[in-house]
């Protein structure tokens, strides 16, 4: 099983909603990823958990709220969204050691309104 | 991680071989070179990496100049299904994993 599952895979939700975005791997990797995507540009890199840790921030706004279960799971809970936070949101999962790959989901197309 | 540039736009004819190049002028001794393609609307795809040596794999063949400052990504027989944005990553060690830095990437088209 080389997936990674994200669900849902469109969401549409109003500013003053509470939605989760969630992905799933069964790879056994350690690191898990969350990365936004704007129409016509390339994905950015929001957050890193390694070891069920939260390792890199990249200064993401606090209505991203991200967190991982277990090794299998990672969530990113959003609350008080803005409409210029519609996007692509893509998960991606890896190993930790040097020179592998990661492997990304679909991603879950979020259109707030 | 070192930047890399790359042609923003390029097409290729079914069946020939699709040639891209991707610079990447300051990297250093343990950076590693990605290749990823994400089809439209799709999640990336990971398709070859190196460090020193020349790769292949079913995908592709990954081409690294001696002095690594340049590398070329080779599809063999181009197909429709290749039509791609196609993104060079160079990496480094990092702690937590594979941290990746996408630049503008080369939208590739492939034309019957």
């Amino acid at each position: 099983d080389t997936e990674v599952t994200q669900t849902p895979k469109h969401l549409v939700m109003g500013m003053t909603n509470k939605k989760s975005l969630k992905c799933e791997q069964h790879m056994g990797h350690r690191a898990m990823y969350w990365y936004k995507q704007k129409a016509k540009k390339p994905p950015e890199l929001m957050f890193v958990y390694s070891y069920e840790k939260l390792s890199i921030n990249e200064s993401v706004p606090s209505r991203f709220s991200p967190e991982c279960p277990n090794s299998s799971l990672l969530n990113l809970h959003l609350h008080a969204l803005q409409p210029e936070d519609s996007a692509l949101y893509l998960c991606a999962s890896s190993h930790r050691e040097e020179g592998t790959e990661a492997f990304f989901g679909q991603g879950t197309r979020l259109t707030v309104v | 991680d070192a930047k890399t540039t790359q042609p923003p736009s390029m097409d290729c004819a079914e069946g020939r071989a699709a040639n891209l190049p991707c610079n990447h002028s300051t990297i250093s001794g343990n950076e590693y070179v990605y290749w990823y393609r994400q089809i439209h609307s799709q999640g990336p795809q990971y398709i070859i990496h190196g460090l020193k040596n020349n790769e292949t794999n079913e995908m592709a063949s990954l081409i690294i100049t001696e002095d690594r400052k340049s590398s070329t990504l080779i599809l063999p027989h181009a197909t429709l299904r290749d039509t791609a944005v196609y993104y060079c990553i160079v990496k480094s060690r990092q702690a937590a994993g594979n941290k990746l830095t996408f630049g503008g990437g080369t939208r590739v088209l492939v034309k019957p």
